[in-house]
């Protein structure tokens, strides 16, 4: 089974703080990807990685930075944490497949808390 | 990308078959269609993808119409534990990007 793991389930910050969010996979996929889920609002794509040392922006990647250094991880970093990061984080990883599919694997998710 | 219309919420008794509709009137040639099924307090799972007709599997089937701009995820004989949220996407199939777009989901409530 693909496994894809979080640092953590649940992560209480400060305001200001540095945030780091560790991401890792076990099956060799090039893709990998970070969403925020806020209630209503569903989940939006933060930002994405298809190779190592490559990153795409998605839909809301104000406040945030990423880094892929391995293949098997990808790091979302808070550079000054705010009370509107807030949220439920999940990272999810994919293989190309050609272009043709779309079955992401998700993490559990790290519910943060900035206070 | 293109951008997904579903309904919020759906009640169903169990042993029903449900039926969840997606429209995405916007859908570019190369995209394809996929649903997940998401949890409380887990990340989202992959249920279905297709590209045009009707594609079945274990879980799920999923209807497509002739021009693409809607489809239907059926889920046949629905109990509790299909209770969750369903998301519909289309895929951004553009050159090096697999950008999925999630919209707001449609929450599935099982009555027993």
């Amino acid at each position: 089974d693909v496994k894809v793991t979080q640092s953590s389930r649940y992560l209480v910050k400060r305001t200001g703080e540095k945030v780091f969010l560790e991401c890792v996979q076990d099956m060799d996929h090039e893709n990998m990807f970070w969403y925020r889920q806020d209630p209503g609002l569903g989940l939006r794509l933060i930002y994405f990685s298809y190779d190592v040392k490559m990153k795409e922006k998605g839909d809301i990647p104000e406040g945030y930075s990423v880094s892929r250094e391995k293949k098997e991880r990808f790091s979302l970093i808070l550079e000054s944490a705010s009370t509107n990061q807030t949220s439920m984080y999940l990272c999810a990883s994919s293989t190309p497949s050609g272009g043709t599919s779309y079955e992401q694997y998700f993490g559990p998710g790290t519910r943060l808390t900035v206070t | 990308l293109a951008k997904t219309t579903q309904p919020i919420s759906m009640d169903s008794y169990e042993g029903q078959e449900v039926n969840i509709t997606c429209s995405h009137n916007n859908i570019a040639t190369n995209d394809y269609i996929t649903w997940y099924q998401q949890f409380p307090s887990q990340g989202p799972r992959f249920i279905i993808q297709g590209y045009k007709t009707k594609v079945t599997n274990e879980v799920a089937s999923l209807f497509i119409p002739a021009d693409r701009k809607s489809s239907t995820l059926s889920l046949p004989r629905v109990s509790l534990s299909d209770t969750a949220v369903y998301y519909c996407l289309v895929g951004d199939s553009g050159a090096g990007s697999y950008q999925l777009t999630f919209g707001k989901g449609t929450k599935l409530s099982v009555i027993p």
